[in-house]
């Protein structure tokens, strides 16, 4: 069952506080991003990874931190929370290759207050 | 650098109206690979379809879209809108130097009324 999946899917934390998103598949992929979705802004990347322990900064790195120590988990670290990082989050992952499908988690829906 | 631009913002339809949802790119990249996904409310996006061939058409339950490089465009379009089309639209481009990032449009939601 090709799946991914993250944890949790709401989250409302205050500002200042750590916030920790997980994200798994189990396909094998080699390749995962994390991505946020915002009205009127699209899907903007903020990191990929390439493999384990092989990660990329996004269009969008600042304020956040990644790890993947498996294949089939990558987390998403924001280290002292922002107001502006109120949005929802999703976890992708795809063979390799530039015409890969890239397959979407459910997302996360985070609220800093 | 590598972009798309979509039809902005919100395309209000009525039921059996065909469907376009304008999408050009821009790379330097001279075989780009082109993109449409879907994302329903409350569910995760998904692929619709995808290409990289020329003038070819592609379909994918009951939507099409066709590759043209010389315009640059891969314009979305199905025949007769269902209410169940209602959705968030991306296009998407995988162009310079294929490091498996995809370039996201800023999204178009369709919302088909009866």
């Amino acid at each position: 069952d090709m799946k991914v999946t993250q944890m949790p899917r709401y989250l409302i934390k205050r500002m200042g506080e750590n916030v920790l998103l997980e994200c798994g598949q189990d396909m094998s992929h080699e390749t995962m991003y994390w991505y946020r979705q915002d009205p009127g802004l699209g899907l903007q990347l903020i990191y990929i990874s390439y493999d384990v322990d092989s990660n990329s900064e996004g269009d969008i790195p600042k304020g956040y931190r990644v790890s993947r120590k498996k294949r089939e988990h990558f987390s998403l670290i924001l280290d002292s929370a922002k107001t502006n990082q109120t949005s929802v989050y999703f976890c992708a992952s795809s063979w390799t290759g530039g015409f890969a499908e890239q397959f979407f988690g459910p997302g996360t829906r985070l609220t800093v207050l | 650098g590598d972009s798309v631009t979509q039809t902005e913002g919100l395309v209000t339809l009525t039921e059996g109206l065909p469907v376009m949802l304008n999408c050009t790119y821009q790379t330097i990249y001279s075989n780009p690979f082109l993109f449409w996904y879907v994302h329903y409310l409350n569910e995760s996006p998904r692929l619709l379809l995808k290409s990289s061939t020329d003038n070819k058409r592609t379909e994918h339950q009951g939507f099409h879209a066709t590759l043209h490089k010389s315009s640059s465009s891969f314009h979305l379009q199905k025949s007769s809108a269902q209410l169940s089309d209602s959705a968030l639209y991306y296009c998407a481009l995988s162009g310079t130097g294929n490091t498996r990032k995809l370039i996201f449009g800023l999204g178009t939601t369709l919302q088909v009324q009866p």
